[in-house]
């Protein structure tokens, strides 16, 4: 049974750099693609982009211009980075396998890890 | 983009009650539409895919229906358990978009 699992930074600098890993278990990285998506305290769900281990990837164009995900197969390995960050990018956020080729549900999540933009 | 507008965005219910919660996208996604369970503190949880298809072990009172853009979830007879926020996504096209969320609550 695939188990995904967020670490990271649970505090981030305005104008720096958030960087989060997800790392999967009990299953390959491979053939498969990988979202991140992302929840503001007390508000919903917005999806971040997706990662294809072949290098294929989508963004959110709300956040395209800052945005980097990428993947790491010898270490089953997913990672994000969003930079210049400000308060609003305050939110738990999630990776999640994305069941693209097949209808795009997200299935399963991880158990998310809340990153704080704040000085 | 896809714009996902649920209603209600909350509802008081009783155990034991019929519950239908409304999915509306802005264009046609034809059945490309997903729900999902989030309790407080929690991870979503996927519920309904391609609109109608009950993902593995989640209990046969949920079901979805419909499609273009009108979509229902239904829960046919409220369990303790099923007091969540749910969430209505659209897979259609890029970006994908998520519903407001529909917070259900114990009457």
């Amino acid at each position: 049974q695939v188990q995904l699992q967020e670490s990271g930074p649970g505090l981030v600098k305005p104008s720096e750099t958030l960087s989060l890993t997800c790392t999967v278990s009990g299953g390959s990285i491979s053939s498969y693609y990988w979202s991140w998506i992302r929840q503001p305290p007390g508000k919903g769900l917005e999806w971040i982009g997706y990662m294809h281990y072949s290098g294929r990837n989508n963004y959110n164009p709300s956040l395209k211009s800052r945005v980097t995900i990428s993947i790491d197969t010898s270490k089953n390995q997913v990672s994000l980075r969003l930079n210049s960050v400000t308060a609003a990018d305050t939110a738990v956020y999630y990776c999640a396998r994305d069941a693209f080729s097949s209808g795009g549900w997200f299935d399963p999540w991880g158990q998310g890890t809340l990153v704080t933009v704040s000085s | 983009d896809h714009q996902m507008t649920q209603s209600p965005s909350s509802l008081s219910a009783s155990v034991g009650d019929r519950v239908t919660i409304t999915c509306r996208a802005s264009q046609s996604i034809n059945s490309y539409l997903n729900w999902y369970q989030q309790k407080p503190g929690k991870a979503p949880k996927l519920l309904i895919y391609a609109a109608s298809s009950l993902q593995s072990g989640v209990p046969s009172r949920f079901s979805g229906s419909g499609s273009g853009t009108d979509f229902t979830l239904t829960i046919s007879s409220l369990q303790p358990e099923d007091f969540a926020t749910y969430y209505c996504q659209q897979s259609y096209s890029t970006p994908s978009s998520f519903g407001q969320g529909t917070k259900l609550e114990i009457k």
